[in-house]
């Protein structure tokens, strides 16, 4: 049973560069989600995906980021015009929601992050 | 507005110590989910156990344990004779229907577990 995988681990870019993270959730999952943890700090949400769905998205995802799932399985997270403020660890989750009511959604898994440095 | 507190920064414990970590939460939902996750130096987030708002039992498994108190809003966690391999830093989470509709998780702000030999 794979879990959730992220590429890449670590990123490295300089300001004003453009870049583009990728999950893929565990198989079977319908929802994936993608947060964003800063140092010493808990993870915060940014967005959801039920399927190809994006269905909620955080106030803290401003208009240079941007995510998809085009078929529903893996997801893209891009940064346009990174800033320095964008450093972080970005941590994609899955979960199984078998029934699409929400309060059957099963836990959310997550991957083991990607690292981004804006230099 | 739902919010997890995490007041313990940091704990140090020697090997075979036990060790509890605070967790209280706030939510004005009757219908809630809580967890807690682990986060070992990799960086990959280890799912522990999620608990619903109905189920005041506690639990254990193994070395942990996990005690949900309505009353007092708290949902701590126990570690045993803890080991060096538990040397991590642990998030309480919560989610509810009214503010997230089971979806998004609200971290704390984790708790930094140093157990040395």
């Amino acid at each position: 049973d794979t879990g959730v995988s992220q590429n890449p681990r670590h990123k490295i870019t300089k300001r004003g560069q453009n870049v583009t993270f990728r999950c893929d959730p565990i198989s079977e999952h319908n929802r994936l989600y993608w947060y964003r943890q800063t140092l010493g700090q808990g993870p915060e949400f940014l967005t959801y995906f039920q399927n190809e769905a994006q269905l909620e998205k955080s106030r803290l995802l401003s208009d240079r980021f941007s995510a998809e799932r085009p078929k529903g399985s893996f997801s893209t997270l891009e940064i346009q015009r990174t800033e320095q403020g964008d450093s972080a660890m970005y941590l994609c989750a899955s979960s199984l929601d078998p029934t699409g009511r929400a309060y059957s959604n099963q836990p959310q898994h997550f991957g083991d992050g990607t690292r981004l440095s804006i230099l | 507005a739902q919010k997890v507190t995490q007041a313990q920064t940091e704990i140090s414990v020697v090997e075979k110590e036990d060790v509890t970590l605070d967790c209280v939460y706030e939510t004005r939902d009757t219908t809630y989910y809580l967890f807690w996750y682990k986060q070992p130096p990799s960086g990959e987030l280890v799912f522990l156990i999620r608990r619903n708002s109905f189920d005041e039992q506690n639990e254990i498994s193994g070395r942990y344990s996990w005690n949900f108190q309505k009353s007092t809003s708290s949902f701590n966690f126990t570690i045993t004779a803890s080991q060096v391999v538990d040397s991590a830093v642990y998030f309480c989470a919560l989610s509810d229907g009214m503010n997230t509709g089971f979806q998004k998780l609200v971290f704390g702000t984790g708790t930094r577990l140093l157990v040395s030999p």
